[in-house]
């Protein structure tokens, strides 16, 4: 059974600039959520996909989208980079929107300069 | 809403000695909790969850976790550090329950000391 990856693993952007970090959830989980740590602080909720249809949003601007494929995997998308968006990104999948346990992958980290 | 406050950002035992990380939680529902373990440069793995079933919950690697309404706590303990329970650790709790919004707090560093 393959777990959570993600990619790139290391990404370094320019203020402004626009990202695209990747994940493919584990075998057999519908629902895909990501969420922004930095440094020194736990994870911050970002978004959840279930099926392919946005399902919840926690306090982040619009310039933070994303995209949830018919293969499960995922897009998060950030426009306009600030420097406050470097971070590490994590997603994690579970079986559906209700379910306890999500299941991380070993995340993105983003520096933008 | 639901939160949790982890009261230590460090903790220091010696291998072998008990571990202690100690979370408590607001809610207004019967809260589903969970402590997840970060490793370095790894991603989140999940130790334990408490779903109101039982109050005694045990996890992987020797941990478990115990949850207490009356003090609405939920403290993590393990009998016995090793070396490889270096690492840092989160209290979360779901909002609302059983749902997919995940609240972290703000994670404990535990160090074991040879």
């Amino acid at each position: 059974e393959t777990g959570v990856t993600q990619s790139p693993t290391h990404l370094i952007k320019t203020r402004g600039q626009q990202v695209t970090l990747r994940c493919s959830s584990q075998s057999g989980h519908n629902t895909v959520s990501w969420y922004q740590q930095a440094l020194g602080q736990g994870p911050q909720f970002i978004f959840q996909y279930y099926r392919e249809e946005e399902n919840g949003r926690g306090n982040f601007p619009p310039r933070f989208s994303g995209l949830q494929f018919p293969n499960y995997s995922s897009e998060l998308n950030v426009n306009a980079l600030e420097l406050d968006d470097s971070a590490l990104y994590l997603c994690a999948s579970s079986l559906n929107s209700g379910a306890y346990e999500q299941y991380f992958g070993p995340g993105t980290r983003l520096t933008v300069t | 809403a639901q939160s949790v406050t982890q009261l230590d950002s460090h903790v220091s035992v010696s291998e072998g000695t008990p571990v202690l990380l100690r979370c408590n939680y607001s809610s207004s529902y019967s809260p589903s909790l969970f402590w997840y373990v970060q490793h370095p440069n790894k991603g989140l793995q999940l130790l334990l969850k408490y779903t109101s079933a039982a109050t005694l919950v045990k996890g992987i690697n020797g941990f478990e976790a115990e949850f207490k309404k009356s003090e609405t706590s939920f403290h993590l303990t393990k009998p016995s550090a090793h070396m490889s329970d270096a690492a840092e650790y989160f209290c979360v709790v779901s909002d609302p329950p059983g749902t997919y919004k995940y609240i972290f707090g703000t994670g404990t560093r535990l160090k074991v000391l040879a």
